[in-house]
């Protein structure tokens, strides 16, 4: 089955205490993501890759990492969590089209962190 | 870099009337607009898309309009269903492959959508 898997899907962890969130897509997408969503202000993204060991910012960076060392895994690193991140966090993948960008995101089923 | 402003944050309507939800955006480079439906507890799907190429696509009961020139594209539901209650986002990004923000997608607020049956 074509499916983007997150893990964990729920998350309670204290300020401080590394973390990373697993993504991996079994569709042999180029394009991979990772938004956070927070009541009222939507889906924000936090960095993409356009493909293998190609990663860049998306509007909110600061406080996480990423890499992109296979294609097919995309892990979101928070090295010193705070609860502002407290969030639910989604990892999308997509095929670029190479006439217009972008198609279709498929989405994980998130992750909701707590940062205490 | 590119912000897309969506409203209205909610809309309340009975069953078979029509629904319109309305994004602007602000980087008049922008060529593909999403619209995804995020049910509650779940993740967000696709439902419809546009590129710039055209001013108009539509799926069954659903309708998406652009206009390029003022920088807005909305969203038409007909006849809503109770299954239709859900949120939704657009979103706009460039296609440009030799654009620095190419793998940037930014998405509106969302707007909840009650259907009453």
């Amino acid at each position: 089955e074509a499916q983007v898997t997150q893990n964990p899907r729920y998350l309670i962890t204290v300020t401080g205490k590394k973390l990373t969130v697993t993504c991996s897509q079994n569709m042999n997408h180029e394009y991979m993501s990772w938004y956070r969503q927070d009541p009222g202000l939507g889906l924000r993204q936090i960095y993409y890759s356009m493909n293998v060991e190609v990663t860049d910012k998306g509007d909110v960076p600061e406080g996480y990492k990423v890499s992109r060392k296979e294609k097919r895994n995309f892990p979101l690193i928070l090295e010193s969590p705070s609860p502002n991140q407290t969030s639910l966090y989604f990892c999308a993948s997509s095929l670029l089209s190479r006439a217009g960008g972008h198609n279709e995101q498929f989405f994980g089923p998130g992750t909701r962190l707590t940062v205490l | 870099g590119e912000n897309v402003e969506q409203h209205p944050s909610t809309l309340s309507v009975q069953e078979g009337d029509s629904a319109v939800i309305k994004c602007t955006y602000s980087d008049s480079a922008s060529n593909y607009f999403p619209w995804y439906k995020q049910e509650l507890g779940k993740r967000p799907q696709l439902i419809i898309d546009i590129r710039s190429n055209v001013g108009e696509k539509k799926d069954q009961r659903i309708a998406v309009t652009l206009n390029k020139t003022a920088k807005h594209f909305s969203l038409h539901i007909t006849e809503t269903q109770p299954e239709d209650s859900a949120v939704y986002f657009c979103a706009a990004s460039k296609g440009d492959a030799g654009g620095t923000s190419y793998g940037k997608l930014t998405f509106g607020q969302g707007t909840i959508l009650t259907v009453h049956p």
